[in-house]
């Protein structure tokens, strides 16, 4: 079953706009990741948030982590074209279930040059 | 730093035939998951491995089996095919065998079933 689901499922903008995506979750987790995929090719690691921060950033990337709300957002600034791709929410549980990664469906990103 | 690599790249089956699929995990990881992901969805976990053992399990049947070797590489194998089973099949290594470390995964195994 997927945990996480993201908001959009797609989104399209002009080059050097900025993308926000959501990813809501449903159980308790002790971190959140965004990947990366571009079409027909394997899922790159972006950014981990663990349960205890709420912001994060890496380079052009913000992610923000609200466990009240059980919800996460992904904020892409100054798109480029060869940011266009899907991009997954992927929740880390707690417990007995510590092992896994749970993903949402995605939010297709399309940057338009 | 060599990545996370799978074969083979395509594979088209029938119906009942089996298959496997290999991955070779990035060096000084010890942990391979396994994912099925089909068309236009997420990643659906299928099981992990962790130091050879298999550490925990999606909600697959018993006919998606798998090993690890002592190099940490890790077959996924399937029984049975069913139409179904046509997917990508992704594999992502890590260290330590929970979820709290980033993953690195393969470029798949695109699987068609006939």
């Amino acid at each position: 079953s997927q945990q996480g689901e993201e908001d959009p499922q797609a989104l399209s903008i002009q080059e050097g706009e900025n993308a926000t995506m959501n990813c809501s979750y449903k159980t308790s987790i002790n971190n959140l990741q965004w990947y990366r995929q571009n079409s027909g090719r394997g899922l790159v690691h972006l950014i981990l948030i663990r349960s205890n921060e709420r912001e994060k950033h890496s380079g052009r990337l913000r992610v923000t982590l609200d466990t009240s709300k059980k919800s996460s957002s992904l904020l892409i600034t100054a798109s480029r074209a060869a940011d266009t791709a899907s991009y997954f929410c992927a929740t880390g549980h707690s417990g007995g279930s510590n092992y896994k990664l749970t993903f949402g469906k995605g939010t297709l990103l399309t940057v338009n040059p | 730093e060599t990545g996370v690599t799978q074969s083979p790249t395509h594979l088209i089956k029938t119906r009942g035939q089996q298959v496997t699929l290999r991955c070779s995990s990035q060096s000084g990881h010890n942990t391979v998951s396994w994912y099925q992901q089909a068309l236009g969805q997420g990643p659906q976990f299928i099981f992990q491995y962790y130091r050879e053992e298999e550490n925990g399990r999606g909600n697959f049947p018993p006919r998606f089996s798998g090993l690890q070797f002592p190099n940490y590489s890790s077959e996924l194998n399937v029984n049975a095919l069913e139409l179904d089973d046509s997917a990508l099949y992704l594999c992502a290594s890590s260290f330590g065998g929970s979820s709290n470390q980033p993953q690195h995964f393969g470029d798949g195994t695109r699987l068609s079933i006939l």
